[in-house]
């Protein structure tokens, strides 16, 4: 089956950089995706890796590493308003199905 | 372009009754799914649709269903509720199956 850990908590200042990291287990391997959740509310996508190397957007990068099962989401210039939910997630198909970690509970301090 | 849409957003419910959920895709996304959250067991997949097909199930019993219509739009069900149903149901549409997920805000099921 397929299964995903990641921190649970990680906590940082503003204006420094974090990474959160995810190793994964999979019987097949479709790509691996990171999603940022606020208090509860909607889930939004962040990212998403298919192949190895690292994926930029903004502030925000993920990496990938097939070979070691293992990606990471790096967050630069860390904001107040990035303090929330990270989870990474992997499809369990090639269908609509995604598996997600348990979630890192990023808290950023001034 | 509106967002994914789902009703109630909260509602409270007795043991033993059922509840129905509903769920409007982004125009256009023909994919949905719905994930339970819960703090101790974060995400879970339930279901995804795809024009009105269930192409995926996850690990949980009878008691939940759902079904897609013809226009994308989607209900899940929950009957004989337990106390343990009690989270966050969250639907997420996509233009296809490995597309990125865009969710609504959830319908927070309470059950006492």
């Amino acid at each position: 089956g397929q299964s995903l850990e990641q921190p649970s908590e990680v906590t940082a200042v503003e204006g420094a950089i974090v990474q959160i990291n995810c190793t994964y287990q999979t019987s097949g391997f479709y790509g691996l995706s990171w999603y940022q959740q606020h208090d509860g509310g909607a889930p939004t996508f962040l990212s998403y890796n298919g192949l190895d190397g690292l994926e930029e957007t903004g502030r925000f990068s993920s990496f990938l590493s097939r070979s070691d099962s293992y990606g990471y989401l790096l967050l630069q210039e860390l904001q107040m308003k990035d303090s929330a939910s990270y989870f990474c997630a992997v499809p369990y198909n090639q269908g609509g199905k995604l598996i997600f970690g348990q979630g890192t509970e990023l808290s950023v301090k001034p | 372009k509106a967002g994914v849409t789902q009703t109630p957003r909260y509602l409270i419910k007795t043991r033993g009754q059922q509840v129905t959920l509903s769920c409007s895709p982004i125009s256009g996304h023909r994919s949905v799914s719905w994930y339970q959250q819960t703090p101790g067991q974060g995400l879970q997949f339930l279901f995804e649709y795809f024009s009105e097909t269930q192409r995926n199930k996850g690990n949980f019993p009878g008691r939940f269903s759902g079904r897609q219509f013809s226009n994308s739009r989607s209900e899940m069900n929950v009957s004989t509720l337990e106390l343990g149903d009690s989270a966050l149901y969250l639907c997420a549409s996509s233009l296809d199956p490995q597309g990125e997920l865009f969710f609504g805000e959830g319908s927070r099921l309470t059950v006492l």
